[in-house]
């Protein structure tokens, strides 16, 4: 079975700091996409970043950036600079090809706070 | 905004009663999932629609159904309500599994 693991389940961080928020994921296709969606009180999941498996770069989004291990199946999200409304909750989620077209499995979630 | 709407916004029913939950997309996402959101964890699949048939399935017994209309619109059918289904209800369309837009979700209350 497919799975996503967040080990923390609340962060915090300074306005303007920078946080990293970790992700692992088991999976035995060789072909996915890796997201993070964010999730705040209005429940609207917004995706803040993908990242295709196949590629080494890691993916970049403004003041969003990941961190992708793929040996390791590891998918963490750095916050530069951070504001207060990235203030959510925070999923990880690889997607898969194949006949499906893929459907989302979503890590627990973190819960990121930003202090003023 | 992601283009996608959901309807209704809550809804509570009650055990055994049926419910009929939407979803309405963009022109051109072919693709159509639902996830079941319950408190406090994240989104877990329940189905997913392509082209207007069922394209994949998650763990969610047969009382969960869906249909997927020409229109971009979908909908989510759960029969025999039980207490554990109270959860938000969320839909998320696209092109593929790169490209999915959820909805702001339906909260369904089962009393």
């Amino acid at each position: 079975a497919q799975t996503v693991t967040q080990s923390q389940p609340e962060m915090s961080v300074q306005e303007a700091e920078t946080v990293t928020l970790s992700c692992t994921y088991d999976t035995s296709e060789s072909d996915y996409y890796l997201f993070w969606y964010k999730q705040p009180p209005s429940r609207q999941m917004i995706l803040v970043i993908r990242q295709e498996a196949y590629k080494q770069q890691n993916a970049t989004e403004n003041r969003f950036s990941v961190n992708f291990q793929k040996a390791a199946k590891s998918f963490s999200l750095k916050i530069s600079d951070s504001q207060l409304g990235d203030a959510a909750m925070y999923f990880c989620a690889p997607g898969h090809y194949g006949g499906s077209q893929g459907n989302l499995i979503f890590g627990k979630g973190t819960k990121l706070s930003v202090k003023p | 905004e992601t283009g996608v709407t959901q309807s209704p916004t809550h809804l509570i029913k009650t055990r055994g009663q049926q419910v009929t939950l939407r979803c309405s997309s963009q022109s051109g996402h072919n693709t159509v999932s639902w996830y079941q959101q319950a408190l406090g964890q994240g989104p877990q699949f329940i189905f997913q629609y392509y082209r207007e048939e069922e394209n994949g399935r998650g763990n969610f017994p047969p009382r969960f159904s869906g249909l997927q209309f020409p229109n971009y619109s979908s909908e989510l059918n759960v029969n025999a309500l039980e207490l554990d289904d109270s959860a938000l209800y969320l839909c998320a369309t696209g092109a593929g599994v790169y490209e999915q837009y959820f909805g702001p979700g339906t909260r369904l209350t089962v009393t």
